[in-house]
């Protein structure tokens, strides 16, 4: 069974379009993340949402809207999609939001905008 | 502001041929640092985390330490299935995990 899952791992769409991708964690883990990483594989964080409340919000464009319907969940949807937004999300998560914890990620979401 | 740098930014290896790979940190409040193995098209996949100056782990041919400015991830006699690119991370008091860029290796038979 895969720890962190999400869906989907491959997304190619139009500049404006909107996208969402899904994240399903099975480790019962009270913390959920995005990250995104460039194309020189640097991972910065987006979200951060403890208990299905948000925790960390990283100055990121509102363009990008997480939404977490439970604590197993957290979905990023993407509106009016730019070149620039290509780039691969990843979603991970942890016990509790305390940094010294371990996080673990999913496998990457690998968005390309054309 | 928390910071992580890796270094170098890429090594090649011949098989059995030692090295380190070193990340140097400033962070307040450390609560931990992280190494973490990427392959290609994967995930960061986690290997060690350390939480204090002089703590060491080990895991097969991969050994992390950890100083109060900077951790090693000394690799010994490794083979092409090591072959990844390593990152670097620490947690400290703003609870966001600051990566670094990352050493990609490689090992060659």
């Amino acid at each position: 069974d895969t720890a962190v899952s999400q869906t989907p791992k491959y997304l190619v769409t139009q500049m404006g379009n909107d996208k969402s991708i899904k994240c399903e964690q099975n480790l019962g883990h009270d913390t959920m993340y995005w990250y995104k990483q460039d194309s020189k594989k640097f991972l910065k964080i987006m979200f951060s949402y403890n208990n299905k409340e948000l925790i960390i919000n990283e100055t990121v464009p509102n363009r990008f809207s997480p939404k977490s319907p439970d604590k197993a969940h957290l979905n990023l949807h993407i509106n009016s999609l730019e070149l620039g937004d290509s780039a691969v999300y990843f979603c991970a998560s942890s016990r509790d939001f305390n940094s010294g914890n371990t996080i673990y990620f999913g496998e990457g979401s690998w968005l390309t905008v054309v | 502001e928390d910071q992580v740098t890796q270094s170098p930014e890429a090594l090649r290896l011949q098989e059995g041929e030692s090295s380190s790979l070193n990340c140097s940190y400033t962070v307040s409040g450390l609560r931990g640092l992280f190494w973490y193995r990427q392959d290609p098209g994967k995930g960061p996949e986690f290997l060690f985390t350390l939480y204090s100056a002089g703590e060491e782990k080990e895991k097969e041919r991969l050994k992390a330490t950890l100083t109060k400015k900077e951790s090693f991830l000394h690799i010994t006699a490794p083979k092409p299935e090591d072959s990844a690119t390593y990152l670097c991370a620490v947690g400290g008091a703003t609870n966001k995990l600051i990566f670094g860029t990352g050493t990609l290796l490689a090992v060659q038979p």
